[in-house]
């Protein structure tokens, strides 16, 4: 069974203050590895998809990154609008059109 | 507007009247989902659909029914809701290429209470 297991729960940042979410994962054979932000009262909203090891993605302040067994989304200089909860999914090889995903990481940037 | 509309938002309903929480997507998507979010356990998925009379069961099926009689809708009926079924339930679509790629379009979610 595909499981995501995200760390921290909760982050509060300053404004500036950069930092990183970690996003474990146990999968047989990933074929693929999601991040998606959540605003309160909304619906996730797909942010990146990473596939193997040592694959990067980057978009305004986010940088995600793969490992062969965690993926970490850095926020570089953030600012009060990326707070949201963020959410890792993943898809393992056994589950076709199957995303498992994560907790989340409540992450909260105070001005 | 590409979009994904759940209705309703929000309802109150009692134990055992039946209800239909209704998604319909307006990007011709093959792939339809229904999953549900609880506090401490994050998203899961009821039920899913391929194409039209294509579903099949998620993580946690039991007390719902689907069906996919059109490519843009695809409701979700709670026969008999119970307590346990309340939740914060969001519809999400995908064209079939892209949902190996995570590419989900989510709903903007259909907060249901069961008394």
């Amino acid at each position: 069974e595909d499981q995501v297991t995200q760390s921290p729960e909760a982050l509060r940042l300053q404004e500036g203050e950069s930092s990183s979410l970690n996003c474990s994962y146990t999968v047989s054979g990933l074929r693929g590895l999601f991040w998606y932000r959540q605003d309160p009262g909304k619906g996730p909203e797909f942010l990146f998809t990473l596939y193997s090891a040592g694959e990067e993605k980057e978009k305004e302040r986010l940088k995600a990154t793969l490992t062969k067994k965690e993926s970490f989304l850095h926020i570089t200089a953030p600012k009060p609008e990326d707070s949201a909860t963020y959410l890792c999914a993943v898809q393992g090889g056994g589950s076709n059109y199957k995303l498992t995903f994560g907790k989340g990481t409540l992450l909260t940037v105070n001005p | 507007e590409a979009q994904v509309t759940q209705n309703p938002r929000y309802l109150i309903t009692v134990t055992g009247k039946k209800l239909t929480v209704t998604c319909s997507q307006n990007m011709n998507h093959e792939y339809m989902s229904w999953y549900r979010q609880d506090p401490g356990l994050g998203l899961r998925q009821i039920y899913y659909s391929m194409n039209v009379e294509v579903t099949d069961k998620g993580d946690v099926p039991e007390g719902y029914k689907v069906s996919r009689k059109e490519k843009r809708n695809f409701p979700l009926i709670l026969e008999s809701p119970s307590p346990n079924q309340t939740s914060l339930y969001f519809c999400a679509s995908s064209a079939s290429g892209q949902v190996n790629t995570g590419e989900l379009f989510f709903g903007e979610g259909s907060r249901l209470t069961v008394l």
